[in-house]
């Protein structure tokens, strides 16, 4: 199993401005991944975080808007540029390890409120 | 993606067995079928999967028809804490598809004491 901290827990942040969440695992995956769970909504995958390059976005997110880092087999951030109160959502860190491909881990989500 | 529809809401009563019900008429060959659930204020869980034989965890049972075009998840005696939001979900174990996740809005199960 992968356990899977993120931080902060939640925030409130005003708009224009930026936050960065990070998301750390206590072992080494395979793949990582950003979600966004709008209020009342389901999950919607944003980027999967790819080491050392770019990462690889889902048709209507951009780098500009969430810019993502990955710089080893544990560790990633996801960036929300310039926020606006439509970017108040839970944004979740998921991980998939090796040998349980199956099986996705996600994070306990950053609470983001933007006023 | 190969979509999946699930019923909005379902209610059970506690230590009563529970049948979540997913259709996904578009199921491809290589789909594998998932289950996550979701408790309130956490992140989604892996529940189980499978392919196309009945599947048996320490959580859950997973029954799938024959023509794979539907599946049912059974919770054999529902608590308290199995009220969540049931995610059935398509997932292709290989190609550029590997690792996503596809949520729909799923099922909300209430169990009552």
């Amino acid at each position: 199993s992968a356990v899977i901290s993120q931080k902060p827990s939640r925030d409130i942040c005003q708009r224009g401005t930026s936050l960065t969440i990070q998301c750390q695992v206590d072992s080494q995956v395979t793949m990582m991944f950003w979600y966004r769970q709008q209020p009342g909504q389901s999950l919607t995958l944003i980027a999967t975080a790819n080491q050392g390059s770019e990462a690889t976005y889902e048709s209507g997110f951009v780098i500009d808007k969430f810019p993502i880092s990955r710089p080893n087999l544990t560790f990633s951030t996801l960036t929300v540029s310039n926020m606006s109160p439509e970017d108040s959502s839970i944004y979740l860190c998921s991980v998939v390890t090796s040998g349980r491909w199956y099986e996705q881990y996600f994070g306990p989500g950053t609470r983001l409120t933007v006023t | 993606d190969a979509k999946t529809t699930q019923p909005n809401s379902m209610e059970s009563n506690e230590e009563e067995p529970v049948h979540l019900p997913c259709n996904h008429s578009t199921i491809s060959g290589t789909d594998y079928i998932h289950w996550y659930r979701q408790l309130p204020s956490q992140g989604p869980e892996y529940v189980i999967h499978g392919l196309t034989s009945n599947v048996n965890n320490r959580m859950a049972s997973l029954a799938i028809a024959e023509d794979r075009k539907s599946s049912t998840l059974i919770l054999h005696r529902a608590t308290l804490r199995d009220a969540a939001v049931y995610y059935c979900i398509l997932r292709d174990a290989g190609g550029t598809s590997y690792g996503k996740l596809t949520f729909g809005q799923g099922t909300i199960l209430t169990v009552h004491p």
